[in-house]
């Protein structure tokens, strides 16, 4: 079994939809929740990073974290066509350097 | 300012062939890392160094793969002899220790082993 999963995808959704893309982990130790966004050819660039359990809101977006669950999710309001990538969870524990990544989630908003 | 700077950015080689793939971190971070990508296993993690010094190297798949950091503006990852299963999107990234949950990502050198 892998440390993280992620369901990839591929997701197509309408413009305008709310999108909800999920990661759940096993490593109790981790403490640092992060949401990479890599577009087509493109380099992961870093979208969100939250620390421990509850909500982060930047704009559009919203990370959740629900460490009693192990489960992570981040929340695209009023999707965009460029919002169109894959979306990659990421997480490390305490003191950690190693980041470990899901299998990424494939998106696609449609005009 | 510039970003994480991979060269080159496409390869085409033949089995058995040494590849070699360079990397340029930011300037002031002091810790790098390389990754693969493939669609079936996703974002691995191979190797990274913290000032120039491998810390884990326990994601390299094999003895043919070697990586140095020489500087801290410079990293190579070496692949000798070269193989179809290589075929990948390799990563290099950046960051700073105390902080390696945001990483800075190149844009990656897409290596075909034929």
């Amino acid at each position: 079994q892998k440390e993280v999963e992620q369901d990839p995808g591929p997701l197509s959704v309408p413009e305008g939809a709310i999108v909800s893309l999920n990661c759940t982990y096993s490593n109790s130790a981790f403490q640092y929740f992060m949401w990479y966004r890599q577009y087509s050819r493109k380099g992961p660039e870093l979208l969100m990073y939250t620390y421990s359990s509850g909500n982060k809101e930047d704009g559009r977006f919203t990370a959740q974290v629900d460490k009693s669950s192990k489960y992570i999710s981040l929340f695209i309001r009023d999707s965009q066509p460029s919002d169109s990538a894959t979306y990659l969870c990421a997480m490390k524990g305490q003191g950690a350097q190693k980041l470990v990544f899901g299998q990424g989630t494939r998106l696609t908003i449609n005009p | 300012d510039a970003g994480v700077i991979q060269s080159p950015r496409h390869e085409v080689t033949e089995m058995g062939q040494e590849v070699t793939l360079r990397c340029k971190p930011i300037s002031g971070h002091n810790s790098l890392f390389w990754y693969r990508q493939t669609m079936m296993r996703g974002l691995e993690l191979l190797i990274y160094f913290n000032n120039n010094v491998p810390i884990d190297d326990s994601g390299m798949p094999e003895d043919r793969f070697s990586a140095k950091m020489p500087n801290a503006s410079f990293s190579t990852l070496k692949i000798q002899p070269s193989e179809p299963r290589d075929s990948a999107v390799y990563f290099c990234a950046s960051g700073r220790a105390r902080n390696t949950g945001e990483l800075f990502f190149g844009e990656g050198s897409r290596l075909t082993v034929l």
